[in-house]
């Protein structure tokens, strides 16, 4: 299967820290998305990167993504408690028609 | 800020009845699509639509499953006869256009199959 697949399932830090979270996905992409879902609440997009881009910034968030293994990272600077939620890496399926979900991880920032 | 937006919030039907859930994608967007997430588990795909017709689908979403977008405005998924495993988080997305690769998602629709 496509789906990407985040690692860990779950980090807890204390404010300020950095926290990074792992995607690895098993087939090409054209690109892939970061989201944060807050409990109970929907999909919020927060970074693309494609496929012929190595690194992206976008404020305290810096993703990476290395094609030949097939992975990409999602590092959160100066981590504050309202980063708290589950993160999720998107794949599509080459055509942009279907997108894959990971299983998340479960990010608990400690004030 | 524009964004999409999801009716009813929380959906409790019986076994064996229709639902309807409707989503309002983003004004000037072309591509939507239908997700759901049972608790806990991941958001899982279940079909995309363009240009008013299906551009592909899961195996999830079989023949009690269909999309409607019946005016222009509105996006509608229907399970014609729910099964206790339908129960999930029903998240509706949209994408702007051919070249931009965010989708957009609505808050959900939390359908309990009872």
């Amino acid at each position: 299967s496509q789906q990407g697949e985040e690692d860990p399932q779950a980090l807890s830090i204390q404010e300020g820290e950095n926290a990074t979270m792992n995607c690895s996905y098993k087939t090409s992409i054209n690109n892939l998305q970061w989201y944060r879902q807050n409990s109970g609440r929907g999909l919020v997009h927060l970074i693309l990167i494609r496929s012929n881009e190595r690194e992206k910034h976008s404020g305290r968030l810096r993703v990476t993504l290395d094609t030949s293994k097939k992975s990409s990272s999602l590092l959160i600077t100066a981590s504050r408690a309202a980063d708290t939620a589950s993160y999720f890496c998107a794949t599509d399926a080459g055509n942009f028609n279907k997108f894959y979900f990971g299983s998340g991880t479960k990010l608990n920032v400690k004030p | 800020e524009p964004e999409v937006t999801q009716t009813p919030s929380h959906q409790v039907t019986q076994m064996g009845q229709e639902v309807i859930l409707r989503c309002v994608p983003i004004s000037n967007h072309l591509y939507f699509y239908w997700y759901r997430q049972i608790l806990g588990q991941k958001v899982e795909f279940l079909v995309s639509f363009y240009n008013n017709e299906i551009s592909e689908k899961s195996e999830i979403f079989d023949d009690q499953f269909s999309v409607e977008r019946p005016d222009g405005s509105n996006f509608t998924l229907k399970i014609r006869s729910t099964k206790l495993e339908d129960s999930a988080m029903y998240f509706c997305a949209s994408r702007a256009n051919y070249g931009t690769y965010e989708q957009y998602f609505g808050p959900g629709t939390r359908l309990t199959v009872t």
